[in-house]
């Protein structure tokens, strides 16, 4: 049984780019978080998805935005990248949105901006 | 404003011995408490999730446990191996339990030596 999947791993993209990030929740997940984690911090939240709309929110500019498509998976976006951009994106997925139950992560995808 | 504070910031033991994490949180109200594991560049590995009226949880050599009248929870390693060289996360959510709900601790670097 797969766990969450996140493509790619790596990632080097220049300033102002654009990018693409992708997560495959695990089997019998319908929700996806995005996290950012910055080397050394705890990870912040950017969003989460469920029945293909965005339900909540955390403190990240527009240029962050995403997806979530009718099998569950999701993309995180990101328009014109700054250079505190570079971070580890996680990925997590549960089977509804919220109470006790648990998140399972992803291994993340290193973004680096250079 | 919730926080979490973890401590130490880092820790090296040798292999064999047993350590214990401290987490202090002052997230309100109190949903439940999470301790991820964390390999460094990948994702968080849940270790236990405990609610309010557990005070103490167990997994294989990992054991957490809870005063939500202090709000400090701890993570006991027993016998400690090479493998258990991580970054260990003190998560806790609030009564929503949504993931913009989370609040992240810092974490605790771990080495273990031979």
């Amino acid at each position: 049984d797969a766990g969450v999947t996140q493509s790619p791993t790596h990632l080097i993209k220049t300033r102002g780019q654009q990018v693409t990030l992708r997560c495959s929740p695990k089997s019998g997940h319908d929700t996806v978080s995005w996290y950012q984690q910055a080397l050394g911090q705890g990870p912040q939240f950017i969003f989460q998805y469920y029945e293909e709309e965005e339900r909540q929110r955390g403190n990240f500019p527009d240029r962050f935005s995403g997806h979530q498509f009718p099998n569950y998976s999701s993309e995180l976006n990101v328009n014109a990248l700054l250079l505190g951009d570079s971070a580890l994106y996680l990925c997590a997925s549960s089977e509804v949105a919220g109470a006790n139950y648990g998140y399972t992560f992803g291994s993340g995808t290193r973004l680096t901006v250079v | 404003k919730n926080q979490v504070e973890q401590s130490p910031q880092s820790l090296i033991i040798l292999e064999g011995k047993n350590c214990t994490l401290q987490c202090n949180y002052t997230v309100s109200p109190f949903s439940n408490l999470r301790w991820y594991k964390q390999d460094t560049g990948r994702g968080p590995v849940s270790l236990t999730i405990m609610t309010f009226s557990e005070n103490t949880k167990s997994n294989g050599r990992y054991t957490a446990t809870l005063d939500a009248d202090t709000k400090q929870s701890s993570l006991h390693i027993t016998a400690s191996q090479l493998s258990d060289s991580a970054s260990y996360i003190c998560v806790v959510s609030d009564s929503g339990g949504g993931a913009d709900g989370l609040t992240f601790g810092k974490g605790t670097h771990l080495i273990i030596q031979p």
